[in-house]
């Protein structure tokens, strides 16, 4: 079991907006940056944001990040098929002293 | 174009050794931390280890700590990882990661897959 603890799963209709969650703790959200990641069976994960809020450029705005205290939340406006993927959120964790992903949430767009 | 290919993947017997390597090209190599990142069938990804573009700051997961070990050469603009001791439990596709200055793991390779089994 992780310790960034995400859904395992989250659904949408085209065109909707749907929020992914990542709850850690003070050593890891709580006090460093959180990043999300888009990954595909078969490919290489493709980084969607960085430092909380931060987006890559080529990334489109209907992604966007946030966080507040020991938690963070990826949003995905507009909801298009190609979204259908596994979401990840990582942080760097202080008292591990090493990187964490969350368990990861399966987005499927019905 | 930056680009990382990861190679070395094979299928090896439980307590065995493999070596894996990434080569880099189209970035200044020795300026970029490097990571290790591995996903297991049907399971999400894990962090497994990084190094400084010196190699003086080198981390690891604690499930494989004291069994793997991470090193590079940068005149080769190449990581590696050595794996000692495998477990079924290390079958996975590994990925090597380019770490940008914001921490962030913008580049990635295609990944090499490693079966533990008898």
């Amino acid at each position: 079991q992780s310790v960034l603890t995400q859904p395992p799963s989250a659904s949408g209709t085209p065109g909707q907006r749907v929020t992914i969650s990542c709850s850690g703790s003070s050593s890891n959200i709580g006090s460093n940056y959180v990043y999300w990641y888009q990954h595909l069976p078969g490919t290489a994960p493709k980084l969607l944001i960085y430092r909380n809020n931060q987006r890559p450029s080529g990334v489109p705005d209907r992604f966007s990040g946030s966080k507040s205290g020991t938690s963070a939340s990826l949003a995905i406006s507009g909801l298009r098929s190609e979204d259908e993927a596994d979401y990840y959120c990582a942080a760097w964790d202080d008292s591990l002293s090493g990187r964490l992903f969350g368990g990861g949430t399966k987005l499927t767009v019905l | 174009e930056v680009q990382l290919v990861e190679s070395g993947g094979d299928l090896v017997k439980p307590g065995g050794s493999l070596r894996l390597s990434c080569a880099a090209s189209g970035f200044p190599f020795s300026s970029y931390s490097m990571n290790w990142v591995r996903q297991a069938p049907g399971k999400g990804l894990e962090w497994v280890s990084s190094i400084g573009g010196t190699s003086r700051s080198i981390y690891y997961a604690d499930s494989v700590k004291g069994r793997f070990t991470i090193s590079r050469d940068n005149a080769k603009n190449s990581l590696y990882l050595q794996m000692n001791s495998l477990r079924a439990e290390d079958t996975a596709v590994y990925y090597c990661a380019k770490e940008e200055h914001t921490e962030a793991f913008e580049i990635w390779g295609q990944g090499t897959m490693v079966t533990v089994s008898s």
